[in-house]
């Protein structure tokens, strides 16, 4: 099993260019969930999801939006990047609400510039 | 409002210390309390976790001590090593909140031979 891969793994982008980070799993986990990591911050929850077909807002969700239109995948896109965005993004995902551990992917790094 | 606080921001502790990490939450909804590790540029993997109907967890080398009361929890490290060299996060998490993750700034740990 690969469990949670991300792609891609470095992107760098220019202020209001778009871009689609893709988080794939092959646990048939349930719960998926998008964090973003900065400096001195830990890790912040952008957006997750519940199950095939849900989505639901995090603690920072503003100028992402997020799809969940297959079980094994969740995707998490950018509109119009602003340089706040430029972050190490990580996914992750649990089995369901039942069980806590979550599998965390090897994360994206996005540069805005 | 940060609502799981961690500290301190950096350890430096000699081989065969002990490294010990404090955390702080404020939600008293949250019922699970994961550390997770991080090596540099890989994702956060989990090391050890602790539900509040007990006060104290111990795997290998690894113990979370837990105060309900108080609202505090720890990551106590014994005989650290220069592997153990890492970033730590301590993180909370509920039922109302779909299990996502409300994780402390994290801790970069460094273990000198």
């Amino acid at each position: 099993n690969a469990g949670v891969t991300q792609t891609p793994k470095f992107r760098v982008l220019k202020t209001g260019q778009s871009m689609t980070l893709l988080c794939a799993q092959d646990m048939n986990h349930e719960y998926m969930y998008w964090y973003r990591q900065d400096p001195g911050m830990g890790l912040r929850l952008i957006h997750y999801s519940v199950g095939e077909g849900t989505t639901a807002k995090g603690e920072v969700p503003d100028g992402y939006n997020v799809s969940r239109l297959k079980k094994q995948n969740f995707l998490l896109g950018l509109e119009s990047a602003a340089p706040s965005q430029t972050s190490v993004y990580f996914c992750a995902s649990s089995r369901d609400g039942g069980s806590y551990e979550q599998y965390f992917g090897p994360g994206t790094r996005l540069t805005v510039t | 409002q940060q609502q799981v606080k961690q500290s301190p921001q950096s350890l430096i502790v000699q081989k065969g210390g002990i490294s010990i990490i404090n955390c702080a939450y404020e939600n008293t909804a949250f019922d699970y309390f994961p550390w997770y590790q991080q090596f540099p540029g890989k994702g956060p993997a989990l090391l050890i976790a602790i539900r509040p109907d007990v006060s104290e967890k111990k795997e290998g080398r690894f113990t979370i001590s837990f105060n309900k009361s108080a609202k505090q929890f720890s990551l106590h490290i014994m005989d650290s090593q220069p592997g153990d060299s890492a970033t730590y996060f301590c993180a909370a998490s509920s039922d109302t909140g779909r299990r996502a993750l409300t994780f402390g700034s994290g801790t970069r740990l460094q273990v000198q031979p």
